[in-house]
Parts: structure tokens; sequence; C-alpha cells
């Protein structure tokens, strides 16, 4: 099963450009890699996904490097609102299909 | 946002009781999901629906039973709740799996178990 590493938390100010790393050195083949966000009392939302290179959407990038071992979410212009807790997943199917969801990274945005 | 709904939102229950929590969708995908929440573990797995009256155990499954008798509809029960079930449950849904699936989830039910 793909494991995830991600820091434990991560503080920044508003306006700054955040990246936020996820190591995965177990990744298989056909997995993804998936990145959502919490905030408090709700559930994850999904944010971004990738395979490899490079991906962008309205809220985030995502970076993956040739060998996929890792992966980084990259926040641009933070504002207080992206205060939350960020989860990397990989993509992990065996015989009792499951995705692996690690403690996450929360992620603190001061003024 | 998907249309997602728990209820109930919050629940507390006493030990040795029997617990349903309901989650209903109306974006008629296939697959749904039981996570709970405690702090220090992420979310894990309890059990998930592949269709109408087909499921199968996740990671934490004991204690707990699931069914799904419509799409749109997936109980979990606790039949006899435990302290160690207090937890913040979430169902969650996807159109398909593999590994690259899009997680849609509710809104989570807290539940404490005294």
């Amino acid at each position: 099963l793909a494991k995830t590493t991600q820091p434990i938390s991560m503080d920044s100010y508003e306006g700054q450009e955040v990246n936020i790393t996820c190591s995965h050195n177990n990744i298989a083949t056909n997995d993804y890699i998936t990145w959502y966000q919490q905030f408090p009392s709700q559930g994850p939302r999904f944010i971004i996904q990738g395979y490899k290179t490079k991906v962008t959407n309205e809220v985030a990038s995502l970076f993956i490097p040739a060998d996929r071992k890792s992966s980084t979410l990259s926040l641009p212009r933070v504002s207080l609102s992206d205060t939350a807790v960020y989860y990397c997943l990989v993509g992990a199917q065996d015989s009792n299909y499951q995705l692996i969801w690690g403690a996450g990274t929360k992620l603190i945005i001061k003024p | 946002d998907a249309g997602i709904t728990q209820s109930p939102r919050h629940k507390v229950t006493e030990t040795g009781t029997p617990v349903t929590l309901r989650c209903h969708q109306t974006e008629n995908h296939r697959y749904m999901y039981w996570y709970r929440q405690d702090p220090g573990h992420g979310l894990r797995l309890i059990h998930y629906s592949y269709g109408v009256k087909d499921t199968d155990k996740g990671e934490v499954s004991d204690g707990y039973s699931v069914s799904r008798s419509k799409t749109e509809d997936f109980l979990l029960t606790l039949e006899s709740a435990t302290s160690s079930q207090t937890s913040v449950y979430f169902c969650a849904i996807s159109e398909s799996t593999g590994g690259h699936e899009k997680l849609f989830f509710g809104s989570g039910t807290q539940l404490s178990v005294l």
C-alpha cells in the first residue's frame, strides 16, 4: 500500500505562495496523486489530481517529478481563508481497495 | 457542491444502544463510503459500497454494519455502540474507483457515545 508523508504543519502569510510537499516512495505505476482540503467541521474537498509532470486548475498547481516519489501542491497568493488541513493521497488498490489518509498538513495563514 | 446529506448531524447516545447514520445522495454515483475521523488518525475507511446491495469492509469495520438498498442511500449501523466509536463520521461518494476517483464528502455526523 502506498503511504504518504507530509509535514504536520506550516505557517505562511497572506499573499504568499505556499508549497506543500508530499512524499510517496512506494507509489505504484497506476497510482494517481490527489490533494484534498478540509476546513473545521466540514468534510474534505477535492482540490487537484495528477499522474505526472504538472497540473494546474483555478485554485492550485500540482508538480510531480519524473520519478513520482513526491509531489508538491502549490497555492498561489494565499489568503486567510486558505487556513485548513491539506491531505495528499495516493491511489492504493488491492484486494480490499481503499485509499490511505494520513494526518495531513495543517496550514495556517497569518495576516 | 455535490448533493450529499448526512443525518443526523449530531447524536449523543449511551453505550450498548444501536445507532444508525444515514447518507443520502442525489448524484446517482455508484460508489459510497463511510469514514470515521479521529484526532491524530486522519480518515479511516469503515465500509464502502460499489452498488445496490454490494458492500465491502474497510480498514476499521469491526462493530459496524452497512446496508444499501437503493442507489441513493447508504446506512451505517452501530449495533451496540461503545465509547471507542465516539467520532466524526463522514459519508463520501464517487463516480469511479481505481485510485484516481474524486471523492465528494458530506458534512459529517458528530457521534458521542457516553
